[in-house]
């Protein structure tokens, strides 16, 4: 399989708990991407990286996030302290810096803080 | 403040008819625009893309349009088919930042029907 990659599927925890999301991307991207979806909304931009360098993080991406991308290949996304507000689908993106707008996004994570 | 609405959230078409999906803005620094595609349980899939410069563009069944003046763009399948049944979000990409930092609006569910 050569698409983007997201583990796991899907997340049940309680709230205070912490928890990580893994994206792998398709190998010759080098800029990987997060996103989080909430219900009968789009998409909203957390934060990116030029292979292992985080560029930019949203202001949506508050101090209980914390994301990396260790030798520019895998990416993980922490919450922690969990709280419900955080339940939404966690969505990775990928592209060559060279392309124009065509992200490669995986399935998503699922996340629901009970 | 939603710098992308799709203002309507559901559509439904009859196969062989036109589909008109609309997406409006309000950032005026907006420079690319894109539309996806997304199916249940799977993470959206770029459809096609229009830069600021131009008017429309076309791939197959798809057309986009831009009225730069009125901040609006429209997504045209021509003809419908059972299996574009999906949710359409569309997206703008803002001058100066990354292809992959896109601003989505909240979405719009097409169903074709036979």
């Amino acid at each position: 399989d050569t698409g983007v990659s997201q583990n796991p599927r899907h997340k049940i925890t309680k709230r205070g708990q912490n928890v990580t999301f893994r994206c792998d991307p398709i190998s010759e991207h080098n800029r990987l991407y997060w996103y989080r979806q909430t219900l009968g909304q789009g998409p909203e931009f957390l934060t990116y990286f030029q292979n292992e360098a985080q560029l930019e993080k949203s202001r949506l991406l508050s101090d209980r996030f914390s994301a990396e991308r260790p030798k520019g290949s895998f990416s993980t996304l922490e919450i922690q302290r969990t709280e419900q507000g955080d339940s939404a689908m966690y969505l990775c993106a990928t592209h060559r810096v060279s392309e124009t707008g065509e992200l490669f996004f995986g399935e998503g994570s699922r996340l629901t803080v009970l | 403040d939603q710098q992308v609405k799709q203002n309507s959230p559901s559509l439904s078409v009859q196969e062989g008819r036109i589909s008109i999906l609309n997406c409006d803005y309000t950032n005026s620094m907006f420079d690319y625009f894109l539309w996806y595609k997304k199916y249940p349980a799977e993470g959206p899939t770029f459809l096609i893309s229009i830069s600021s410069i131009k008017d429309k563009n076309e791939d197959g069944r798809f057309t986009v349009f831009l009225n730069k003046s009125a901040k609006h763009l429209s997504l045209h399948i021509v003809p419908s088919q059972p299996g574009d049944s999906a949710v359409y979000f569309c997206a703008a990409k803002a001058g100066g930042t990354s292809y992959g930092k896109l601003t989505f609006g909240q979405g719009t569910i097409l169903t074709v029907h036979p």
